[in-house]
C-alpha cells in the first residue's frame, strides 16, 4: 500500500461547480498536510496547509483533515476555468528535515 | 506566500557537459531545501534533501556524484548535473522550507533541462 493515495482523474466539471479533491494515507504519524496546485510546466504553488485535524478556509478553498479516517480533502467553491490544473496533496511527519510525501496528483478541468 | 526563484528556467546543453541550477528563497530563510525531478505527467520525485552547511541526503537510486548539491547559505542551494546525458533531460524543481512556525514548503518555478 502506498503511503499516500490520490485519484489521478481526470476530473471534469462545469464552471461554478463545487469540486472535491481527496487523498488517503496510511501513516498515522503524518501531522502536517498541504495542498499544491501545479499548472503545466510550472512549479507547484502552495494553496493551503493545515496541522492535524480540522478545517481551514481561505477564499474559495477549504482544506479538511480527518485523522481518524486518514483522509484529507480540498474543496473548491465556484470553480473557474483558471482552476484547471493538477492538484497535489502532500504530508509529512515531524517538523525538522522530514521530506513531504506527495500524492500523484489529480488533474482538474473546469469548462466555461 | 513566500517566493522561491530558480535560474535558469530553461537550459539546453551538449552531452558530457555540466549544468548548474540555482535555487534561492527570496524573502525567507530556509535551512532545508529539496530538489525534485518531474517527468511529463508524472508526480514529483524527490532527489535529495539539502541542509545549510552540511552534506545533502540523497534518495535511493540518485547518484550523488552526478547530481552535486551545495547549500552554502540560508537562501541559496545549487544543483549541478555533471557529465549530462540525454536521459538526464527533465524538469528539475527546487523547494525551500520556511525556518519557523508551520514550516510550509514553497517551490521554485522549475528548470527544464534538455541534453542533446
Amino acid at each position: 500500500q502506498k503511503e499516500v493515495e490520490q485519484d489521478p482523474g481526470p476530473l471534469s466539471v462545469p464552471e461554478g461547480a463545487i469540486v472535491s479533491l481527496n487523498c488517503t494515507y496510511s501513516n498515522s504519524a503524518f501531522q502536517y498536510f498541504m495542498w499544491y496546485r501545479q499548472y503545466s510546466r510550472k512549479g507547484p504553488e502552495l494553496l493551503m496547509y493545515t496541522y492535524s485535524s480540522g478545517n481551514k478556509e481561505d477564499g474559495r478553498f477549504t482544506a479538511q483533515v480527518d485523522k481518524s479516517s486518514k483522509y484529507i480533502s480540498l474543496f473548491i467553491r465556484d470553480s473557474q476555468p483558471s482552476d484547471s490544473a493538477t492538484y497535489l496533496c502532500a504530508m509529512r511527519r515531524g517538523q525538522a528535515g522530514t521530506a513531504l510525501i506527495f500524492g500523484k496528483g489529480t488533474t482538474l478541468s473546469v469548462s466555461s | 506566500g513566500a517566493v522561491v526563484s530558480q535560474h535558469p528556467s530553461r537550459v539546453i546543453c551538449k552531452s558530457g557537459t555540466s549544468v548548474k541550477i540555482e535555487c534561492r528563497s527570496l524573502d525567507f530563510q530556509a535551512t532545508t531545501m529539496f530538489w525534485y525531478r518531474q517527468f511529463p505527467k508524472k508526480s514529483l520525485m524527490l532527489m535529495a534533501t539539502s541542509n545549510e552547511g552540511s552534506k545533502a541526503t540523497y534518495e535511493q537510486g540518485v547518484e550523488k556524484d552526478k547530481f552535486l548539491i551545495n547549500h552554502a547559505s540560508l537562501t541559496l542551494s545549487t544543483l549541478t548535473v555533471t557529465s549530462a546525458h540525454p536521459e538526464d533531460s527533465s524538469f528539475y524543481i527546487c523547494s525551500a522550507r520556511v525556518l519557523a512556525g508551520f514550516g510550509e514548503q514553497y517551490f521554485g518555478p522549475g528548470t527544464r533541462l534538455t541534453v542533446t
